[in-house]
């Protein structure tokens, strides 16, 4: 069965500290897809990156950057210069093997980050 | 790209009556749609998942005459909750999914929720 880890259940920082949010998964599948959703107080999940079992490239993108590592199972977040609005919870999730319409998604327990000023 | 909306985004409602919630996918079409519960400070829980113009499979412990799903079109999935009660309150959040091959297929997108409560 599949499962997604999310060790650390609360994190707080204060503004511009650098922050990574963990992430480890199992999987018996040998192509799957990671991803990491980013839930604000106001509660709607907004996508962050999709990743691929394939792809281990580290990938950037403004502040944000992800570390997936198929050695160690793990897909980290990191939060470079943090800023207030970086609060809400973060999920990181494991899909099946398609990549197809009907993939379900293991979400993890969430991480909640709070950026104090 | 990829906007799927919910609607209401709240609503109280007295126990016994139905409440219906729908979803729709503004700027794609989605071939499934997936319903989710979420409890306070807990993960999402699928409820069930649908795809256009067939049954919804739900999950193990969900019952479907309770929650009822329905995906008439490749743009709308409702969500129908049954004779509500107190213990169904919960935040309800739907999410789309496009076609196969094509950009950003695989890739669940979200609704805003739901926030439901039962008196």
């Amino acid at each position: 069965a599949q499962k997604v880890t999310q060790a650390q259940t609360e994190i707080s920082v204060v503004e511009k500290e650098d922050v990574t949010l963990d992430c480890v998964y199992e999987t018996r599948d040998t192509t799957y897809y990671l991803f990491w959703y980013k839930q604000p107080p106001s509660g709607e999940l907004v996508f962050l990156i999709r990743r691929n079992s394939f792809d281990e490239q580290n990938e950037i993108s403004g502040r944000y950057s992800w570390n997936f590592q198929k050695s160690t199972s793990s897909f980290n977040f990191t939060i470079t210069a943090s800023q207030v609005v970086d609060s809400a919870v973060y999920f990181c999730a494991l899909s099946e093997e398609r990549e197809t319409s009907g993939s379900r998604l293991t979400f993890g327990e969430g991480t909640q980050l709070t950026v104090n000023p | 790209g990829a906007v799927v909306s919910q609607h209401p985004s709240r609503v109280i409602c007295k126990s016994g009556t139905s409440v219906k919630i729908e979803c729709r996918s503004l700027d794609f079409q989605a071939t499934t749609m997936f319903w989710y519960r979420q409890f306070p400070k807990k993960s999402l829980m699928l409820m069930a998942t649908s795809n256009e113009g067939s049954k919804a499979t739900y999950e193990q412990g969900v019952e479907k005459d309770k929650f009822l799903i329905n995906h008439a079109s490749l743009t709308l999935s409702t969500l129908t909750v049954t004779s509500a009660h107190p213990e169904d309150s919960s935040f309800y959040i739907c999410s789309a999914t496009t076609f196969p091959g094509t950009r950003g297929s695989g890739t669940q997108y979200f609704g805003p929720g739901t926030r439901l409560l039962v008196l």
